[in-house]
């Protein structure tokens, strides 16, 4: 089954204590995107991916990293998170020529205190 | 700068009735537009969307969509209500000269009154 997974699904963390959100896809797809997603803010983008070993910052890039070492995987990282990084976070992908056509992944709710 | 609005955070309808979720955007070329749609606990889902043939685009479930210029919107239209619509729907905007971005908008929930 075609499918972006996300892990863990539910986060509580504590200020100042890194944690990494991993995401991947069994697509084969070139493009991946880091998004949060705030009540009445919509998706906003954090990070994206053209292909491996190939990111660039989105809308909201500050608090957080990425790497893209293989083409499935697109993991997040929060070094230092803090309350005002509590969100709801979604990972997609698409291939490079519909790249409109994203597979969102089921979403991780973290909350930072 | 690109940007997509939607009027209304919260859209209710009954059962059967017709849904209208509005959508205006800001460019200054014809984009690309798209909507999305959100079930609970879900991920976002590709609903229909306008790459430059019809203005008029159908997407799943019934829904339809018309692109106006002169308007600057797309909105988004259902000619019958079904409980199972409901959710968020996000319309989304997309430069053509870029292969990377696309713009969210606030989002609109729908519910439906038995």
């Amino acid at each position: 089954e075609a499918q972006v997974t996300q892990n863990p699904r539910y986060l509580i963390t504590v200020t100042g204590k890194k944690l990494t959100v991993t995401c991947s896809q069994n697509m084969n797809h070139e493009y991946m995107s880091w998004y949060r997603q705030d009540p009445g803010l919509g998706l906003r983008q954090i990070y994206y991916s053209m292909n491996v070993e190939v990111t660039d910052k989105g809308d909201v890039p500050e608090g957080y990293k990425v790497s893209r070492k293989e083409k499935r995987n697109f993991p997040l990282i929060l070094e230092s998170p803090s309350p005002n990084q509590t969100s709801l976070y979604f990972c997609a992908s698409s291939n490079s020529f519909y790249y409109y056509e994203q597979y969102f992944g089921p979403g991780t709710r973290l909350t930072v205190t | 700068a690109q940007s997509v609005t939607q009027l209304g955070s919260h859209v209710s309808v009954s059962e059967g009735a017709l849904v209208l979720l509005r959508c205006n955007y800001s460019s200054s070329v014809p984009p690309y537009l798209f909507w999305y749609v959100q079930y609970p606990n879900q991920g976002l889902q590709l609903l229909l969307k306008y790459t430059s043939a019809a203005t008029l685009v159908k997407g799943i479930n019934g829904f339809e969509a018309e692109f106006k210029k002169s308007e600057t919107s797309f909105h988004l239209t259902k000619p019958s209500a079904h409980m199972s619509d409901a959710a968020e729907y996000f319309c989304a905007v997309s430069d053509r000269s870029s292969a990377s971005k696309i713009i969210f908008g606030s989002g609109t929930r729908l519910s439906i009154r038995p």
